[in-house]
């Protein structure tokens, strides 16, 4: 099973501010994506990155795939209370066909 | 639109009890799987099917067996359940690798 590690765990920031989240392993991936979920709810599709080098922006979120394809990075500007909730990533692995995921960084943005 | 329906929501067993998680997409999606979210650990792969009447184990599928009834429904058993097996099982589909995977909302189960 590939791994991939998500940091920080835990991330608390003032609304404005702007942050980095990280998606890393040891082991290089055909592609990456990047879900959001909400309390109660089941994850939702951000992005797919699937080219190292690759960047891709969302309104205020960039995503970031690196030049090797082992690890990715999730940028927002400006953070929003609506942009709270835990970002997932994940990649192909679990099985031939399997999705893996990350622990996943709980992010809340305080008004 | 339906996308991926789970059910029941919520469910309370006693030690040794049986029961199945339904899961049905209504998006002619080739893959379907079943994770479990605990706190700290994330979502953990139980047991995947790449189509129709094939199955395979994920990353912790000890104690789980499934079921692709059809190309539409997934269903997962706890033949026997346990405490550890306390947790929020979610059921998800994607046409194929790499695609978006649509996710259920989710059935919370405890065990006690």
């Amino acid at each position: 099973t590939q791994l991939l590690e998500q940091s920080p765990q835990f991330l608390s920031i003032q609304e404005g501010e702007n942050l980095t989240v990280y998606c890393n392993s040891s082991s290089v991936f055909s592609s990456l994506q990047w879900y959001r979920q909400e309390p109660g709810e089941g994850p939702v599709l951000l992005v797919t990155v699937v080219t190292g080098g690759e960047v891709k922006k969302l309104k205020r979120l960039t995503f970031q795939f690196g030049d090797a394809r082992k690890d990715s990075s999730l940028h927002i500007t400006a953070a929003q209370p609506g942009d709270t909730g835990l970002y997932l990533c994940a990649g192909p692995g679990g099985g031939a066909d399997g999705l893996t995921f990350g622990k996943g960084t709980h992010l809340i943005i305080q008004p | 639109n339906a996308g991926v329906t789970q059910t029941p929501k919520f469910q309370v067993l006693k030690t040794g009890q049986s029961m199945t998680l339904q899961c049905a997409q209504d998006m002619n999606h080739n893959s379907m799987y079943w994770y479990r979210q605990d706190p700290g650990m994330g979502l953990r792969l139980i047991y995947y099917s790449a189509s129709e009447g094939t199955t395979d184990k994920g990353e912790v599928p000890n104690g789980y067996n499934v079921s692709r009834l059809n190309k539409r429904e997934f269903s997962l058993r706890l033949e026997s359940a346990a405490p550890s097996q306390t947790s929020v099982y979610f059921c998800a589909s994607r046409r194929i690798r790499n695609t978006e995977a649509f996710f259920g909302q989710g059935t919370r189960l405890t065990v006690v």
